[in-house]
């Protein structure tokens, strides 16, 4: 597509519930990244998606956060038994990889989480 | 473990003034520096990518400088408008995916 996708724009639900955050990166872009953004706060890197490499999962928060990329392209982001302080922005980012390191970060408009 | 810093946290300046927002990180060992406008609500906007052996880039009335030695970037706005009025981060990229600063919240008085 012409820029990041990121769905739903806006997810409201009760504590306890799992979450799924999808994001659609820009066609060809081979690294997508997950970030958060809380009320006040500066963004908080999550996960990391490189072509076929493992992912860096270095900053996911605890184990109810994981994410997965299939097919090198779309990505769903999981919260397990949502807590109040999982509410925030998840943005997500893609970029052509190129050599010394990546390209120019575009970002989708985010998934607002809001648990109750 | 890189650490990015803005100063300042906010800023207020009269139509038409030329400011500068400064963006300074702990480790030099960058490969580029990214500066993003990010509206109330919305997703971040990319400004302008400095790579690590760039000094500066320019983009209308936008020019960023990088000094990797001394760890800091600039961001200059020229004749500042309205409509400039967001907030601003700077994210470095490293051997860790980009790190932000909290950024800069800036209003342009009319």
């Amino acid at each position: 597509g012409a820029g990041v996708s990121q769905s739903p724009s806006n997810k409201v639900t009760e504590k306890g519930k799992d979450v799924e955050l999808r994001c659609d990166p820009i066609s060809g872009h081979t690294a997508l990244y997950w970030y958060r953004q809380s009320l006040g706060q500066g963004l908080e890197f999550l996960i990391y998606f490189q072509g076929n490499s493992a992912p860096d999962k270095s900053g996911l928060p605890s184990d109810r956060f994981s994410a997965e990329r299939t097919g090198g392209s779309v990505s769903t982001l999981t919260i397990q038994r949502t807590q109040q302080e999982d509410s925030a922005v998840y943005l997500c980012a893609s970029s052509f990889l190129r050599s010394g390191g990546t390209g120019e970060l575009f970002f989708g408009e985010g998934s607002r989480l809001t648990v109750l | 473990k890189q650490e990015v810093t803005q100063i300042p946290a906010a800023l207020s300046v009269p139509e038409g003034e030329n400011l500068v927002l400064n963006c300074s990180f702990t480790d030099s060992a960058i490969y580029n520096l990214q500066w993003f406008r990010q509206d109330p609500g919305k997703g971040l906007t990319s400004l302008l990518l400095i790579q690590s052996s760039q000094r500066e880039q320019t983009s209308g009335r936008l020019n960023a400088s990088l000094d990797k030695s001394s760890g800091r970037s600039t961001l200059y706005i020229a004749a500042s408008q309205p409509g400039d009025s967001a907030t601003y981060l700077c994210g470095s990229l490293g051997n860790t995916p980009l790190v932000f600063g909290k950024g800069t919240r800036l209003s342009v008085i009319a």
